[in-house]
């Protein structure tokens, strides 16, 4: 069974405007942490935002805001004020406490940013 | 800063060839992991490793094997290289409180291998 998904192969935004990317995850275990991680096409994969299953508030990092509704088992990233250079693949993860340190990848979202 | 390199950013081989892609992290990491990549699929775990000379089958190990004779360096085997074996090969690691969050996973800039 699929732990994450993430239902959005590709989108497009218009540049300055916000961005929802879609993840969804499935899990039993009641301690977990979720990673979204951007991939630009030079291939590195950068961190961008984590969200501790316990955490009482939506993590945000400057224009990244991770939107984290825990009943519904979803972890939406929220880009504001898009950007050229934000033009690149996203990946939602999510590590859970039984699994040690292993992170289960969702497919990825492939953005792209218009002028 | 953690750095994770990777031996070659691309790589073209034969196939039946034995070979090995090499890893290093430079921030005493006690994991290790390493993940192929192709499109539609997001990063699939082939193995891991908590520890040295230690090693673990992830979710896609057939047709590979890894080392990890020290603790810095994991390196992963593609015994005998098929086509079904072209793809991005990223490597990562992570420590329980190795960065600003646990189990982060640091990832190496990736090997591109392509197997004719």
């Amino acid at each position: 069974a699929q732990k994450i998904t993430q239902t959005q192969p590709g989108m497009f935004v218009q540049e300055k405007e916000a961005v929802t990317l879609d993840c969804t995850y499935d899990t039993s275990d009641p301690s977990y942490g979720l990673f979204w991680y951007k991939q630009p096409s030079s291939g590195e994969m950068i961190f961008l935002i984590y969200q501790g299953s316990y955490d009482q508030q939506n993590a945000t990092e400057g224009r990244y805001s991770l939107n984290f509704q825990k009943a519904r088992k979803s972890a939406n990233l929220v880009i504001s004020a898009s950007q050229l250079g934000d033009s690149a693949m996203y990946f939602c993860a999510m590590r859970e406490l039984n699994q040690g340190g292993k992170l289960i990848f969702g497919q990825g979202t492939e953005l792209s940013v218009k002028p | 800063d953690v750095k994770v390199t990777q031996s070659s950013r691309y790589l073209v081989k034969r196939t039946g060839e034995k070979v090995f892609l090499e890893c290093v992290q430079d921030m005493d990491h006690e994991n290790m992991f390493w993940y192929r990549q192709d499109p539609g699929l997001g990063l699939r775990l082939i193995y891991f490793s908590y520890d040295v000379k230690m090693k673990e089958k992830g979710d896609i190990p057939e047709g590979y094997s890894v080392s990890r004779e020290k603790k810095e360096r994991f390196s992963l085997i593609l015994e005998s290289a098929s086509t079904n074996q072209t793809s991005m090969y990223l490597c990562a690691s992570s420590a329980p409180l190795g960065g600003e969050h646990p189990y982060e996973q640091y990832f190496g800039p990736g090997t591109r291998l392509t197997v004719t």
